[in-house]
């Protein structure tokens, strides 16, 4: 089955410390996109990227890092300098900037 | 900044009605719009899309509006069931911005039996 994967489910972070969020596709799709989505809210745009070994930053990019070294996969970096990454972050990957298909998510708490 | 607001945060509706959920956006060079409902705890699952050309767009119980005269995009789920409970958002991809969706607030439905 064709799918989007994120992993971990659920990710603790301690203070300083940076931790990484994967994502793969095998939608073959050249776009991905990383979105983070506070309790109650919608979801805001932390990076994307349409094409491989390029990569923009969203509208909430400080404190996050990404690599876009390989079609499928699309991992995003929480740094210690997000002082608020408690949230819960989604992927999606769409062929041509339509039709997005969004990861499970994972729920990224602070400890 | 730009973006794409609901007008109600929750809708209630009794199973059996039709439900109604609506969205305004600000960019008028938006050329295509989604709607996703998102159950708890999950990522947000497509439900149906609609293009600038079109002022109308029907799925499976489900039909999309798009007035862009007043910028404003509704969906309309008919006998709507329990397990349409979620929370209901509109995004809109402006052309050209390298297919970016920016989404609303979202609206939280709950069916009631």
């Amino acid at each position: 089955d064709g799918g989007i994967t994120q992993s971990p489910k659920y990710l603790f972070r301690k203070e300083g410390q940076n931790v990484t969020l994967s994502c793969e596709q095998n939608l073959n799709h050249d776009a991905m996109y990383w979105y983070r989505q506070d309790p109650g809210q919608g979801l805001r745009l932390i990076y994307y990227s349409q094409i491989v070994n390029d990569f923009q930053k969203g509208d909430i990019a400080e404190g996050y890092s990404v690599s876009r070294e390989k079609k499928e996969s699309f991992p995003l970096t929480v740094t210690s300098a997000q002082k608020n990454p408690t949230a819960f972050y989604l992927c999606a990957s769409s062929p041509a900037g339509y039709g997005y298909t969004f990861g499970s998510g994972t729920r990224l708490t602070v400890v | 900044g730009e973006s794409v607001g609901l007008h109600l945060p929750t809708l209630s509706v009794q199973e059996g009605d039709n439900s109604i959920i609506n969205c305004a956006y600000s960019n008028s060079a938006s050329d295509y719009f989604i709607w996703y409902k998102q159950e708890s705890g999950k990522g947000p699952q497509f439900i149906i899309d609609i293009r600038s050309n079109m002022d109308k767009r029907q799925g499976q119980r489900v039909t999309v509006l798009l007035n862009k005269t007043v910028k404003h995009l509704s969906l309309q789920i008919a006998a709507t069931q329990p397990g349409d409970s979620a929370v209901y958002f509109c995004a809109e991809t402006p052309y050209n911005q390298g297919g970016k969706l920016i989404f609303g607030q979202g609206t939280e439905l709950s069916v009631k039996p």
